[in-house]
């Protein structure tokens, strides 16, 4: 069983334009969303969290959005830069369970290519 | 401030060996947790340790297990080896408080079995 679910496997965007990445989930125990950004050969690196008691969190050329009643968050990027290329996944934990913060449940992953 | 580190790089096991993997958290950082990332089920989260007790646990088979060091180290260990254990395993980093759950990943052990 999914819970976290992100249907697009890749993406191409061109330089300089917004990148949106999207994630759906199931468990509405969820209460606290991330974004890390992959590279080949590398350890996930933290991006960006929002709070479900938010709707919006930005950090930079980064914003998340977050729908807890379609149960949907997007990552926005822009304006998209080369180096933005690599694999993105969402990532959510429940907070509010005992001793359930630190596990991370994982979207598949989105590849995201910048075409200059 | 070092960022996790993960021993070794790459391993190469044949089937039916058992393997130990080693992690070292950012200092301060008191949670542990690791993950297996193969291409056809994604990141799966295996254990998370804190203060040296497991504290969470994902769905893998006993043959899966794990230990926390008083320094908060943390090393993981699978027996009995199967093809289906090649994955790269990612440990993350923590400070271990509820309210934080902002995890930092090593670069990961790529491991094959053969």
């Amino acid at each position: 069983d999914q819970q976290v679910k992100q249907n697009s496997p890749s993406l191409s965007v061109q330089e300089g334009r917004i990148s949106i990445l999207n994630c759906d989930y199931t468990n509405s125990m969820f209460d606290y969303f991330l974004w890390y950004k992959k590279y080949p050969a590398e350890g996930p690196t933290f991006l960006i969290s929002i709070s479900s008691i938010k709707d919006k969190n930005e950090d930079g050329r980064f914003t998340v959005f977050l729908n807890k009643s379609a149960k949907h968050l997007s990552l926005h990027i822009v304006p998209s830069q080369p180096g933005d290329s690599a694999v993105y996944f969402c990532a959510a934990s429940a907070r509010r369970r005992i001793q359930g913060a630190q596990k991370l449940v994982f979207g598949q992953g989105t590849r995201l290519t910048i075409n200059p | 401030k070092a960022g996790v580190t993960q021993t070794p790089r790459y391993l190469i096991k044949t089937r039916g060996q058992q393997v130990t993997l080693s992690c070292s958290p950012i200092s301060g950082h008191r949670s542990v947790s690791w993950y297996q990332q193969t291409p056809g089920q994604g990141l799966q989260f295996l254990f998370e340790y804190f203060s040296e007790t497991q504290r969470n646990k994902g769905n893998f088979p006993g043959r899966f297990s794990g230990r926390q060091f008083s320094n908060s180290r943390s090393e993981m260990n699978v027996s009995t080896l199967e093809l289906g254990d090649s994955a790269l395993y990612l440990c993350a980093s923590s400070s271990g408080d509820t309210l934080n759950t902002e995890a930092f990943f090593g670069q990961g052990t790529r491991l094959t079995v053969v």
